[in-house]
């Protein structure tokens, strides 16, 4: 069983405010890091795939950045809105299977 | 595009009950994947089905869990005898065969009581 490891575990963020939080995995093996946003009730939804050392990726207001040479990934979000308020969960995925973090919950406060 | 579907949304269950949770993935999916998160855990792939045949169940509990994945199509995830351990989130997930992206449905909150 691979390590992923997200942190914090939580945070809250006021509305208007930006964020980032962590996700570490093994730095060998490498071949692919998602991102999913899991509402409270709802399906997690992918955020971003991200392949090669170095990558940005955004959308909206989320943006996420990887180096896989260090292995972890920051996921920012700029401008925090009630509407962000979920658990962002991060895989990563080695030449057979996907890991997952425990997740980031994310709570904004308006 | 529909997407994955699972049922049911909540179960509450005994200890030593049995119980089945169902997921149908999206048409044209070949992998379907069955994940099982604990309070405060990261999702556990439990089983992976490539078409009806199994591809990855290190992880599945046999002596108490089966799923199985008729016609390669939806797929049913059983347990029995239920412990207090289990309760958890199961979720359901597909991805074209070879594909990186999985889709999720919304799962089924379980709580053994």
């Amino acid at each position: 069983i691979l390590n992923v490891e997200q942190s914090p575990q939580s945070l809250h963020v006021q509305e208007g405010d930006s964020t980032n939080f962590t996700c570490s995995f093994p730095s060998s093996n490498f071949y692919a890091l998602h991102w999913y946003r899991w509402e409270t009730a709802k399906s997690p939804e992918a955020l971003f795939v991200m392949t090669l050392n170095g990558d940005e990726k955004k959308k909206g207001r989320i943006s996420a950045t990887l180096n896989t040479k260090e292995g972890y990934s920051y996921l920012y979000i700029k401008g925090s809105q009630p509407e962000d308020s979920a658990t962002y969960l991060c895989a990563f995925r080695d030449d057979y299977k996907l890991s997952f973090g425990a997740g980031t919950t994310v709570t904004v406060r308006a | 595009e529909a997407g994955v579907a699972q049922s049911p949304r909540y179960k509450i269950i005994e200890k030593r009950q049995s119980v089945a949770f169902w997921c149908n993935p999206i048409s044209g999916h070949a992998t379907l994947y069955w994940y099982q998160q604990i309070l405060g855990q990261g999702p556990k792939l439990l089983i992976q089905f490539q078409n009806n045949g199994v591809v990855d169940d290190s992880q599945l509990p046999k002596d108490r869990f089966s799923a199985e994945r008729l016609k390669g199509v939806d797929s049913t995830l059983k347990i029995q005898p239920a412990k207090l351990e289990d309760s958890a989130v199961y979720l359901c997930a597909s991805s074209l065969a070879g594909g990186y992206q999985l889709f999720f449905g919304s799962g089924t909150q379980l709580s053994v009581l």
